[in-house]
């Protein structure tokens, strides 16, 4: 089956700096992949989601990278904000499924 | 529009009790799923629904864990007898059919 590993577990910056989050797959026939927000408390939200006819897809502050070949897929947030603070994870899927298989997370410091 | 609700937000039972977790998906969203999420990792598909059929269950440990959604709406997961391990999140999220899931806030379980 698919396995998704992500780096760094944490990850503290200072307010207005940016974040990079980094993913590997090992299924090369996945070819969804999101990403989500989870606050304290919450259930994850979907915040960007890339396919693999696509190399880079951008949501103002928020970008999502792919490298197929390499089999790796990256988020970067800039200008981060203290409300950005929270833990993120990647995930991949395959075909119609649409069963994503997770990493194990990323905690997000956001120091004011 | 309402989201995903999930009822009880909290429980703590001893070990071989038993225990049961509610969700509500959003109105319209055919497609069901349950999540364990273990602390410190990413969620974990126990089982996926279309309407009120079954589509995987394949990470669903049987002898101990069972679901249903009745008249493809409300879905119902249950534990017996819970062991140790199965402290964690529960999250139910929904979709239409395949394309982003909504989670809802979740279940947190504590096995004593």
């Amino acid at each position: 089956g698919e396995n998704v590993e992500q780096h760094p577990s944490t990850l503290s910056v200072q307010e207005g700096d940016s974040a990079v989050i980094k993913c590997t797959y090992s299924d090369s026939a996945s070819n969804y992949f999101p990403w989500y927000k989870q606050e304290l408390g919450k259930g994850p939200q979907l915040i960007i989601d890339i396919r693999s006819n696509v190399g880079e897809k951008k949501d103002q502050r928020i970008a999502v990278t792919l490298n197929k070949t390499a089999k790796h897929f990256s988020l970067h947030i800039t200008e981060t904000q203290p409300e950005d603070s929270a833990v993120y994870f990647c995930a991949a899927s395959t075909g119609g499924s649409y069963i994503p298989t997770f990493g194990r997370g990323t905690s997000l410091i956001v120091h004011p | 529009e309402a989201g995903v609700a999930q009822s009880p937000r909290y429980k703590i039972i001893e070990k071989r009790q038993s225990v049961a977790f509610w969700c509500n998906p959003i109105s319209g969203h055919a497609t069901l799923y349950w999540y364990q999420q273990i602390l410190g990792q990413g969620p974990k598909l126990l089982i996926q629904f279309q309407n009120n059929g079954v589509v995987d269950d394949s990470q669903l440990p049987k002898d101990r864990f069972s679901a249903e959604r009745l008249k493809g709406v409300d879905s119902t997961l249950k534990i017996q007898p819970a062991k140790l391990e199965d402290s964690a999140v529960y999250l139910c999220a929904s979709s239409p059919l395949g394309n982003e899931q909504f989670f809802g806030p979740g279940t947190r379980l504590t096995v004593l």
